[in-house]
This record gives structure tokens, C-alpha cells and sequence, in this order.
């Protein structure tokens, strides 16, 4: 069964501060994705990562796929309140189609 | 640009009562699934398709059941729902040629069981 572990499961900061969200596992996947989701909503996808040790830029996101494509992280620079959400991020398996989700962090940022 | 639909949104049922949850994509996306999300807990697969007539099972299948006879179309059943099965319930889909495809989601439906 393969796994994807989240840290940290909640994070609350000011405004301006910076922050890290890891997703972790023992299986390799083919890709590693990023979604946010907004209360009420589907998430919706901000970046995916395929290639071990890419590194991938949105703004003030900044991805990581691990060199062995066994983790990820995602690293906030200057947060602002309009990145409170949920972020999960989701794993697809090397030649297959299931992927699943880490159980997510919830990030509140503070005015 | 209706994406993925989903139908109902919200939904109450009494213990042992049957229902299907609805869901349909207009992007000809061969890869369809279904998630669950509960409180801690993330999206935990349920069942997924690769194509019409072919389906498999997720993380979380037992209880429910799906079928895909078209490829728009991707119903969920509960056979007889158990409190068990109060969650929001997601519906997605991806092209699925491709490591890293996008999944869309639909809105989400609200299902308790009492």
C-alpha cells in the first residue's frame, strides 16, 4: 500500500513569514502533484513535478521533487492571507493510473 | 465550460438506504475516479476507470460500487449505506496518457447517513 505522508497537518503564521509543507513516502512515484483546495470546492491542481530533483517556481511557491521521486516539498515565500487553504499533495504510480493524496496541510495565514 | 458534474450536493439517507451518486465529464478524459475526504484524513480512493467497461479498485471500495458504461459517465452506489459513509464525496477525471495529467474534480457531495 503505498503512502503519503504530510507535515505539518496544520500551520498557522503571519503574514510576510515564511513556510515549508513536505509530503513523504517509501514508493517512488512517476509524478508528484500540488493541489489547493478552497472550503466548498474540488482542489484544483497548482503544479506537477515529474523529473527526480526538479525544481519548479509559481510566484512565491517554490516545488521540490525529491532525487529518488519518494518526496516533495512546497516552500511559501512571504505568505500572504490569500494562501490560507488546504494543500495536498498526490502521488501517481510508476506505470499505472491510481493516484493518491497525502492527507493534506491546512495553512491559515494571518493579516 | 461544465468540466466534471456531480449530482447531488448534498444528501441525507437513513441507515440502509441505497443510493447513486452522479457524476459526468465532457472531456472525453479516459481515467475517471472517485474520492472520499473526511477530516484529517485527505482524498482516499474509492474505485477508478481507466476506460468505459473497466473499473477497479481504490484504497476505500468496500460499500460501494461503479460502473462505466460510457465514457462521460461514472456512477457511484451505495448498496446500503452505513453512518460509516458520512463524507464529502469527490468525482474526477484526467486525460490519463500522460505521468502528471491534470484530475479535475468536480464541486463535491455532501453525504450523511443517519
Amino acid at each position: 500500500t503505498q503512502l503519503l505522508e504530510q507535515s505539518p497537518q496544520f500551520l498557522s503564521i503571519q503574514e510576510g513569514e515564511n513556510l515549508t509543507v513536505y509530503c513523504n513516502s517509501s514508493s517512488v512515484f512517476s509524478s508528484l502533484q500540488w493541489y489547493r483546495q478552497e472550503p466548498g470546492e474540488g482542489p484544483v491542481l497548482l503544479v506537477t513535478v515529474v523529473t527526480g530533483g526538479e525544481v519548479k517556481k509559481l510566484k512565491r511557491l517554490t516545488f521540490q521533487f525529491g532525487d529518488a521521486r519518494k518526496d516533495s516539498s512546497l516552500h511559501i515565500t512571504a505568505a500572504q492571507p490569500g494562501d490560507t487553504g488546504l494543500y495536498l499533495c498526490a502521488g501517481r504510480a510508476a506505470g499505472g493510473f491510481k493516484t493518491i493524496f497525502g492527507a493534506g496541510t491546512r495553512l491559515f495565514v494571518k493579516a | 465550460n461544465a468540466g466534471v458534474t456531480q449530482t447531488p450536493k448534498f444528501q441525507v439517507l437513513k441507515t440502509g438506504q441505497s443510493m447513486t451518486l452522479q457524476c459526468a465529464q465532457d472531456m472525453n478524459h479516459e481515467y475517471m475516479s472517485w474520492y472520499r475526504q473526511d477530516p484529517g484524513m485527505g482524498l482516499r480512493l474509492i474505485h477508478y476507470s481507466v476506460g468505459a467497461g473497466i473499473t477497479d479498485q481504490g484504497e476505500v471500495p468496500n460499500g460501494y460500487n461503479v460502473s462505466r458504461s460510457t465514457t462521460e459517465d461514472f456512477p457511484l452506489r451505495l448498496l446500503s449505506a452505513a453512518p460509516s459513509q458520512t463524507s464529502v464525496y469527490f468525482c474526477a477525471s484526467s486525460s490519463g496518457r500522460e505521468s502528471g495529467n491534470t484530475i479535475y474534480f468536480g464541486e463535491g457531495s455532501w453525504l450523511t447517513v443517519v
